[in-house]
């Protein structure tokens, strides 16, 4: 069963343009969300985790928020170089193995 | 934040040989993974690299393919053996966080070809 869908699987803006991605996720007791940039032929990157519904997190042009089905990683007026894949990962159990989304890769045109 | 360090950070293997990824990490952790990924996939974990004991694997993953060794808190290794060319893919190692409060971390990853 899936337990972290991401959505879009794709997207493309123009530079200034913001947008959100999503993911939803269906793991009973959360215990961690967390949002990674991965870019080509590189490691994921950590951006945030989020721990309870209502919480936000910002970084730069990134905001992630939470409820209790899913999350939303914002971007605020994208520039080319936000262009990445964006991963989603939750626990999956006590002992912190992570399940990751299939990502959304974000292209931002100049 | 941990610092984590892979060697190598791509090879090109024969099928039928093994490779063997290290993974040092700047500071004593105690959690540690190893997951892959496949080409166009997202990341599957494969397995927990335990210190002082045998790895804990995930369903569809064995110990005679992907033997680990974590004989301390700061290296470990993961070997692919008795390689197809299904095994291309990016290996990448992670270490978990807990202080304050939870991070994970990856290391660059090493990606392997099998020809």
């Amino acid at each position: 069963e899936d337990q972290v869908t991401q959505s879009p699987e794709a997207l493309r803006l123009q530079e200034g343009e913001s947008s959100s991605l999503n993911c939803s996720y269906t793991v009973s007791g959360l215990r961690g969300l967390f949002w990674y940039r991965q870019d080509p032929g590189k490691g994921p990157e950590f951006l945030f985790t989020l721990y309870s519904a209502g919480e936000e997190k910002e970084k730069e042009r990134l905001k992630a928020t939470l409820t209790k089905k899913e999350s939303f990683l914002h971007i605020t007026a994208p520039k080319p170089e936000d262009s990445a894949t964006y991963l989603c990962a939750v626990f999956i159990s006590n002992d912190y193995k992570l399940s990751f989304g299939a990502g959304t890769t974000v292209t931002v045109r100049a | 934040s941990a610092v984590i360090s892979q060697k190598p950070s791509r090879d090109i293997c024969q099928r039928g040989t093994s490779l063997t990824i290290q993974c040092q990490v700047d500071s004593q952790v105690t959690m540690m993974f190893w997951y892959r990924q496949q080409p166009g996939q997202s990341l599957t974990l494969i397995a927990t690299a335990n210190q002082g004991s045998e790895a804990t694997y995930e369903s569809g993953f064995v110990i005679d393919k992907f033997p680990i060794s974590r004989p301390n808190l700061t290296f470990s290794t993961l070997t692919v053996s008795n390689m197809s060319p299904e095994d291309s893919s990016i290996y990448l190692c992670s270490v978990v966080e807990t202080g304050g409060g939870t991070e994970a971390f990856f290391g660059q990853g090493t990606r392997l070809t099998v020809v």
